[in-house]
């Protein structure tokens, strides 16, 4: 139980272009979902906390303008990279949140912004 | 400020070996107490949590972990280490919103 999908796995894009990444709860409901990103070899940096039906709260320094939050239903949240750069380009994951203090996280999405 | 720290950067055992990785915390509150453990490219998988009762955790694959309240610490340990094993593990803290430690990487040698 508790797993938590992504889609897609790896992304390749144009700089300038936007993408969509897509986390889904796949056994339990999630009012609250959260999206990371992780630089190479480097820890998980919380960029927003997604909670459904509502707006996303973002991180100090996350422009939320440019990574756009959608939780429109309770098995679903969705990242979309809004003009991405490279500069973009990272590994992003989300995890979604059983209970009060669990979190189960996704596969991670591969961005390559060329 | 609640923080997490996991002292070792890198670590290489022996197959067969025993394993210990540190994570030391900092939190206003009771803690919520995480390992994880990430493959290349992969996501987080929950090895093992403390939220309250025996300090001594018993995870998944052999994994556990003993909370220490006087020492701010949940170190991770394993009595014999598998090649498997290798990849990166993640101390997280907290409650609604989590804290992670900047993780360790482990290489097992054959």
């Amino acid at each position: 139980g508790a797993v938590v999908s992504q889609h897609p796995s790896r992304v390749i894009c144009k700089s300038g272009t936007s993408v969509k990444i897509e986390c889904r709860s796949l056994d339990f409901q999630a009012t609250t979902m959260f999206w990371y990103r992780q630089f190479p070899k480097k820890s998980l940096m919380l960029m927003a906390t997604s909670n459904e039906g509502s707006k996303a709260t973002y991180e100090q320094g996350v422009e939320k303008d440019k990574f756009l939050i959608n939780h429109a239903s309770l098995t679903l949240s969705t990242l979309t990279v809004t003009s991405a750069h490279p500069e973009d380009s990272s590994f992003y994951i989300c995890s979604a949140r059983l209970g009060n203090y669990e979190q189960y996280f996704g596969p991670g999405t591969r961005l390559t912004v060329t | 400020a609640q923080s997490v720290t996991q002292p070792d950067i890198h670590i290489t055992v022996s197959e067969g070996a025993s394993l210990e990785l540190r994570c030391n915390y900092s939190y206003g509150a009771t803690p919520y107490l995480f390992w994880y453990v990430q493959s290349p490219g992969q996501g987080l998988q929950l090895l093992l949590k403390y939220f309250s009762g025996d300090t001594l955790v018993q995870g998944i694959k052999g994994f556990e972990a003993e909370f220490k309240r006087s020492q701010s610490s949940f170190n991770l340990r394993k009595p014999s280490v598998h090649w498997s094993d290798a990849a990166e593990y993640f101390c997280a803290v907290g409650g609604p919103q989590f804290y992670f430690g900047t993780g360790t990487s482990l290489t097992v040698i054959p």
